[in-house]
């Protein structure tokens, strides 16, 4: 059973690209968490999916940012127009239940030159 | 508003030395709290898990206790290792609503040879 799985690992932008970053959950596990983490700060969470729906975008930036997580395939983080301040680690954790252990992947370092 | 704070920010020991981490919360309304090791440009590695019922658990090296009545959880490592040395990271599960994570900003440890 392969853990989270996060591609790709890096990815650097020029401003105002699009950034995608794509997260395939544990085998079994329908809840999804984005949670991002900027140099020198804690992980602050961003959305909470599962599968076809969006439980909970109280995190996310209200512009640029969106977040899917369809029936079939892996959740996408989308951000638009990227600027520097976007550059961070970030995270996706799933679980088989909202309530239960969180299992993270190894990240997304997006930089924004 | 849930706030999950870690003392000290930063500890380097030598070799061999038993240590606690600290991580306290301001709402007792919690599922679970996880402890966490972030190895630098690293995923997250879940260590621990403690359901709000629970007082301890133990995993090798390692024993987290939760009261959260006062709202405080230790990591205890025994007889710690170079290995050890990496960022911990504490976590509550909230209650209500997304079941998101409330991470502390984490403990560094160096540990020494």
């Amino acid at each position: 059973n392969a853990g989270v799985m996060q591609n790709p690992r890096h990815l650097v932008r020029r401003r105002g690209q699009e950034a995608r970053l794509r997260c395939s959950p544990m085998k079994g596990h329908s809840h999804v968490y984005w949670y991002r983490q900027l140099p020198e700060e804690g992980l602050k969470f961003m959305v909470y999916l599962q599968k076809e729906n969006i439980i909970d975008e109280s995190g996310m930036p209200k512009e640029r940012f969106s977040a899917e997580f369809p029936k079939e395939g892996p959740s996408i983080l989308r951000i638009q127009q990227v600027v520097r301040g976007d550059s961070a680690a970030y995270f996706c954790a799933s679980s088989p239940l909202g309530t239960t252990e969180a299992f993270f992947g190894q990240g997304t370092r997006l930089t924004v030159v | 508003k849930q706030e999950v704070t870690q003392i000290p920010a930063a500890l380097s020991v030598p070799e061999g030395e038993n240590l606690v981490l600290n991580c306290s919360f301001t709402d007792s309304a919690i599922y679970n709290l996880q402890w966490f090791r972030q190895d630098p440009g690293k995923g997250l590695t879940s260590l621990l898990l403690i359901q709000s019922s629970q007082r301890e658990q133990t995993s090798g090296r390692l024993n987290a206790s939760l009261d959260k009545s006062s709202g405080r959880s230790t990591l205890y490592i025994a007889a710690s290792q170079p290995g050890d040395s990496a960022t911990y990271l504490c976590a509550v599960r909230l209650k209500g609503g997304s079941e998101k994570l409330v991470f502390g900003k984490g403990t560094k440890l160096t540990v020494n040879p």
